[in-house]
Parts: C-alpha cells; structure tokens; sequence
C-alpha cells in the first residue's frame, strides 16, 4: 500500500526555520519525482517545489526561491523541505505528493498525498 | 508562467443535478490537466488524470473532458458525498497551476 508520511510541522517565528519531511512507503520511491504543495487556512491549493528521481532537477515557487530548499533521500525513502526565513504568509498545510515524470518537465497528474503537516508562523 | 482560470468559483446544486466545472489554460497544455476532489480537513484525492483519464475505484458519473486550453469536469448525477471542493491542476509546465477552486454546495 502506497502511503507519504509528512511530519515536522509546527509553530514557529518569523524569520525561524523548520525542516520538513514525507516519508514514502508501499512504491519504488526513486521512481517517482515527489511535490510539496501548500494550503494556506480557507484558501486554495499552491504548489511550492518539485524534485525528480535522482535529484538533478528541482523547481520552486516564486514565493519560496531562496527561502526553500527541497531534497530527498532515496535510500531512506524520503523528502525533505528545508523552510529558512519564515514569513506569516507561509502559514499552511503542506502537502507531499507523488508524481510520475514523462518528460523534465511534463508529468501525470500527482496520484499519492499525504495527511499534510501544519506550519503555523507567528510571533 | 500558465495560468489555470477555474469557474465557477462556487455553485450550489440538488441531489441529481449535473454539475459542470470548467478550467481555462493560459497556453496550450496538451492534455497535462488533472482534477482532484477535496474535503475539510483531507487530502486533494484524484478524480482524473489526463484530461479524461478516470482514477480507479471514482464512480463513473465523474467525466473529465478537453484538451490544450479548455478542460472541463462533469458529475452526471450529483451524490450528497458529492459536496466538496474541486480543483484543476495543469502539470504540463513549471510551476506548476492549480484552478483556483469551485466549492460545490447543497442548494
């Protein structure tokens, strides 16, 4: 069975930093390029970043370039976001998706989420 | 950057009704458009991928249909599990674009 774990959410203050992680289980994770995608409270879906298989191609929002920084381990079957200088606006439920890759860029419709984790950023 | 136009914003419908959900691209994305059903306090869950792909184990009165820069999401008949928020996603580019969302109600 198919299942991403995100954990590491919290409270923290602007201007903090916070670690991210999704745990993925059940597929063949290095096969996958894998998503974060936000949710801000009573608002709709932002995608954030990307990263593919081998971790030769990463893509962000502009709202999070040079804040953010996505990684993965496959051997240990797992996606990373590194979250530096925390804004308010960065308050949201993140996501962890998973994502077949056709092209560098062109990929299936994300099938597999996570639970989401909470970040909440506020002084 | 391609921007996904997604209307109507909200809709409120009967048990019954067919309800139609449209997501307008900025650019041609082939059929690089998914559609995704979400409820408070869960997870986005697919509905269809491909434009007109359905997921496995979605009833079949979902229908996603269109292709380059139209694309629109049909619920035949709509059930009272139904009630929801749905979302367009175009994969075809980075970044990637979600619609901004239609909440279907209970009239």
């Amino acid at each position: 069975e198919v299942q991403l774990v995100e954990s590491g959410g919290g409270l923290v203050k602007p201007g903090e930093s916070l670690r991210l992680s999704c745990a993925a289980s059940g597929f063949t994770f290095s096969n996958y390029n894998m998503n974060w995608v936000r949710q801000a409270p009573g608002k709709g879906l932002e995608w954030v970043s990307s990263i593919d298989g081998t971790s030769s191609y990463i893509y962000y929002a502009d709202s999070v370039k040079g804040r953010f920084t996505i990684s993965r381990d496959n051997a240990k079957n797992s996606l990373y976001l590194q979250m530096n200088s925390l804004r308010a606006e960065d308050t949201a439920v993140y996501y962890c998706a998973r994502e077949v890759a056709i092209t560098m860029v062109r990929g299936v419709t994300p099938d597999y989420w996570g639970q989401g984790t909470l970040v909440t950023v506020s002084s | 950057d391609i921007q996904m136009t997604q209307s109507p914003s909200s809709l409120s419908a009967s048990v019954g009704d067919r309800v139609t959900i449209t997501c307008r691209a900025s650019q041609d994305i082939r059929n690089d458009l998914g559609w995704y059903q979400q409820k408070p306090g869960k997870a986005p869950k697919r509905l269809i991928y491909a434009a007109s792909s359905l997921q496995s184990g979605v009833p079949s009165r979902f229908s996603g249909s269109g292709s380059r820069t139209e694309f629109t999401l049909t619920i035949s008949s709509l059930q009272p599990e139904d009630f929801a928020t749905y979302y367009c996603l175009q994969h075809n580019s980075y970044p990637r674009t979600f619609g901004q969302g239609t909440k279907v109600e209970i009239k």
